[in-house]
């Protein structure tokens, strides 16, 4: 069974810029969540998708977005990049609520 | 509010046990979790132990529960090399569906 993707692996991006991050879950996980991980503030959530809704959401800026598909796929997107948005974005997909929740190697993000 | 909190840093000599220890302070959390990080990887899931038991064994592993002192450890066995890295505890929160509270991670170290 296929784990947990993630693409990019890397990224490097100017202030300013936006930028778009995948995950693809287990086959059958319907949840994806994601989290930004950083040497300052440690791991924290973004938000979490379940069957293309957005049931929960973390205390970041507008500037950070997710989407769900309809195959469980998730993207998540941030504008405007700040330097303090370099960090390590990981997703975790779960086959329900409140289960297992497994991650993807992540992608880290460099902004100069 | 919810917190997990955890000591950064345990060595240990090789062959003997390691100790990780985690407080956290979300009373209604089901599930809580340990999880392994090695350099430039994601989380691996490790064990989880739901919130009605007391002890959780799984090879090398165990894990221990006490739910009046909000308190959970992971104790690994004969310890190696190979589990130098960093270990999270995590909580899901209440409520929260598939968001997960990290504590900053301890760094274990096994040394000769």
């Amino acid at each position: 069974k296929a784990g947990v993707t993630q693409t990019p692996r890397y990224l490097i991006k100017t202030r300013g810029q936006q930028v778009t991050l995948s995950c693809s879950p287990i086959s059958g996980h319907r949840s994806v969540s994601w989290y930004q991980q950083t040497p300052g503030q440690g791991l924290q959530f973004l938000f979490e998708y379940f069957s293309e809704t957005q049931r929960n959401k973390g205390n970041f800026p507008g500037r950070f977005s997710g989407r769900q598909f309809s195959n469980s796929r998730s993207e998540m997107n941030v504008s405007t990049l700040e330097l303090g948005d370099s960090a390590l974005y990981l997703c975790a997909t779960s086959p329900g609520e409140n289960t297992e929740a497994f991650f993807g190697q992540g992608t880290r993000l460099t902004v100069v | 509010g919810e917190d997990v909190e955890q000591s950064l840093f345990l060595s240990v000599r090789e062959g003997d046990s390691s100790v990780i220890n985690c407080t956290y302070t979300d009373s209604s959390s089901t599930y809580l979790y340990w999880y392994k990080q090695e350099p430039g990887a994601g989380l691996q899931l490790l064990t989880y132990i739901f919130s009605n038991m007391d002890m959780k064994q799984d090879q090398r592993l165990t894990v221990l529960l006490n739910k009046k002192d909000k308190h959970l450890s992971l104790r690994i066995a004969d310890t190696q090399t190979g589990d130098s890295a960093i270990y999270f505890c995590a909580e899901s929160s209440h409520g929260g569906y598939n968001k997960l509270i990290f504590g900053a991670g301890t760094r274990l170290a096994v040394h000769p």
